[in-house]
Formats: C-alpha cells, sequence, structure tokens
C-alpha cells in the first residue's frame, strides 16, 4: 500500500530536549516536505526536499533541521524544543516538485507535539 | 509575495450545494490543488486545476479563473460525512514551495 509513515503520533516533551520525528514514504516520490498545522493559520512549510541531498527553508523553519541521505526518508529535527513549537506536524511526498497534474502531495498521519 | 484566502467557516444542508471559494495572489502559476481534511486526520488529494474552467469529477467540481486569480470548489448532493476543512493550495511562482491557505472548515447539517 502506497504511503507516507510517521513516527510518532503523539509526543510530549519538556523544553530543550532534542528529538526526532521520522517520515518514510515507499512511492519513490522525489519531493517531500514538512509542515506545521496551527489554529488559524492552516499548513505552512517547515522544509522541503526536492531529491536526495537536496533540501531547503519553507516558510517556518527557525527552530527544525532536516536531512535527506535516502529517498524515502526525511527526518524532521528540534534541537532544542521550545513551546511555541507545539503544533500538529505532517510529513507529505509527492512524484516531484516540478508542480503539474499527479504531483499532488500524500501526507503522513501527522504528529502531534506538545512541548511543555 | 503569495497570498491564498478562503472563507473561515461555512454551514450547509445535507443534499444541498456549497461553493467554496479561494483567491490566490502568487507570481507565476504552476496550478491549484484542492485538498480535503477531516478533523484530527491527514489532508487527502480532492484536484488539481492548472487550466481555465470546470472540472468534474463526481459530486465535487473545481474550476479556475487565471487572470482573476480564483477558484472554487463546488460539492454537489452534500452528505453529512462532507463535513471537514477544504484547503486550496498553489506552488510558489519560481520556487518548489506549495503553500496552503487557512483552510475552509465545512459543517453539513442535517
Amino acid at each position: 500500500e502506497a504511503q507516507v509513515t510517521q513516527n510518532p503520533r503523539y509526543l510530549i516533551t519538556v523544553t530543550g530536549k532534542k528529538l526526532t520525528v521520522t517520515c518514510s514514504q515507499n512511492m519513490n516520490h522525489e519531493y517531500m516536505s514538512w509542515y506545521r498545522q496551527d489554529p488559524g493559520l492552516g499548513l505552512r512549510q517547515i522544509y522541503y526536499s526536492m531529491n536526495v541531498e537536496v533540501t531547503d527553508k519553507g516558510d517556518v523553519p527557525e527552530g527544525y533541521k532536516v536531512s535527506r541521505k535516502e529517498k524515502r526518508n526525511f527526518p524532521l529535527i528540534l534541537e532544542s524544543p521550545s513551546p511555541n513549537q507545539t503544533s500538529l506536524y505532517f510529513c507529505a511526498s509527492s512524484l516531484s516538485g516540478s508542480w503539474s497534474m499527479n504531483t499532488e502531495a500524500f501526507f503522513g498521519q501527522g504528529t502531534r507535539l506538545t512541548v511543555v | 509575495g503569495q497570498n491564498i484566502d478562503q472563507p473561515t467557516e461555512m454551514t450547509a444542508t445535507e443534499g444541498a450545494i456549497v461553493q467554496i471559494n479561494c483567491t490566490y495572489q502568487t507570481s507565476g502559476f504552476n496550478g491549484l490543488f484542492w485538498y480535503q481534511q477531516h478533523a484530527g486526520e491527514a489532508p487527502t488529494f480532492l484536484s488539481y486545476n492548472v487550466l481555465d474552467g470546470l472540472e468534474e469529477k463526481g459530486r465535487f467540481s473545481s474550476f479556475l479563473s487565471r487572470s482573476k486569480g480564483y477558484s472554487y470548489l463546488l460539492l454537489k448532493e452534500l452528505q453529512m460525512k462532507d463535513s471537514a476543512s477544504y484547503l486550496c493550495a498553489v506552488p510558489l511562482g519560481g520556487y518548489n514551495k506549495l503553500i496552503f491557505g487557512a483552510g475552509t472548515r465545512l459543517a453539513v447539517h442535517p
């Protein structure tokens, strides 16, 4: 089954404790991205990756890191989480970042992160 | 820069028709996506428009006017399960970012 898998689904952590949210896709997609979703603000892109070893900042990259060492995996790293990073996070993948028909994004099930 | 506007909330009656609007401003245009998102779940793809006009897909249709920077999603024969948020998204011209509107929360009542 074609899917994007995120882990964990829920996470409560303390300020300053490094954490990683994993994301894996099995569709051989080139493009992967991370979003955070907050009430009233919609989905905001954190980082995206056009392909292996190619990553770039989205609209809200501060406080986050990513890496793309393999095509299927795109982990999101919070080196020193803060309460303002409490949010619902989605990983997504697309066939390509050159947008056209059949390049729709497939989303993971989300990770609800709480930083206290 | 880029900006996407959608109404925050809409309500409609089961069996009726509802139109959800989206206006956008981007430098360059590479199409427009619509997604559906049920509460607490992941967004799922509904439609993609890159040419002007209406694209029909079952009960859902999507319209685009590039000259007006305007799109709408038309939902016919509304069902209770259509209660969800509807997200409009456009690629940012010249970049590889995909930018989403804040979404329209649709409540369908019996």
